[in-house]
């Protein structure tokens, strides 16, 4: 089945500064999204992204389907930005990356 | 509107007990889907439906794990002989239509096998 790689696992920030999380992924894909999970554990979409360029406020997404990758940007991250970031690809059932766990600090 | 919703969202049971966990998806939705999410890991699939019917059930661990649809809205995963490795957040998930459109979660049941 289709792989899902994110990069870092773990990235802490100073509260303002600017990150790039990257999501590999080992096969072609009808679906790529973006997900916070929150510490209630609840999954926040972020984006629904199978290919191109979306923002959202301070959050970027772009996905280059044809070399199997996908970046989210956050910018002038705040300390509620705190989490994991999961992307989640999907050929056949949707298959996670084990996450970043971002840490932001004042 | 209303999301994705889970009941319980604990529950704690003993070892060996048959438990069964309830899933409301966004009204319209067609297909629905149950993940589980062990600590530290990402979630990881277990069933979809498509209506009524199981379109994909390859990732139930073991004979152990069943789940129904049987008007096309509610879910129930019904797990028996619970062991203490099925201790985890079961999360369901729903989509407009199959696969490929976006899926959004439920706030999940925690799952405690004593």
């Amino acid at each position: 089945g289709i792989q899902v790689e994110q990069s870092p696992p773990d990235l802490i920030l100073q509260e303002g500064a600017n990150s790039t999380l990257r999501c590999n992924f080992s096969d072609s894909v009808n679906n790529l999204q973006w997900f916070h999970q929150n510490p209630w554990g609840q999954l926040i979409n972020l984006f629904y992204i199978p290919s191109g360029t979306k923002q959202n406020g301070r959050l970027s997404a772009t996905t280059v389907a044809t070399e199997r990758y996908s970046l989210l940007y956050i910018s002038s991250s705040q300390t509620t930005d705190s989490g994991v970031y999961f992307c989640a690809a999907q050929a056949a059932p949707l298959v996670f990356g084990k996450g970043t766990r971002l840490s932001v600090i004042a | 509107g209303a999301g994705v919703s889970q009941t319980p969202s604990n529950k704690v049971t003993e070892k060996g007990k048959y438990v069964e966990l309830r899933c409301d998806p966004i009204s319209g939705h067609t297909a629905l889907y149950w993940y589980r999410q062990s600590l530290g890991q990402g979630p990881e699939f277990l069933i979809y439906f498509q209506g009524t019917g199981a379109a994909d059930d390859s990732g139930l661990p073991n004979d152990r794990f069943f789940a129904v649809r049987p008007e096309g809205s509610v879910s129930t995963l019904k797990i028996q002989r619970t062991e203490r490795g099925d201790s985890a957040v079961y999360l369901c998930a729903s989509s407009l239509n199959g696969r490929g459109s976006e899926q959004y979660f439920g706030p999940g049941t925690r799952l405690t096998v004593t």
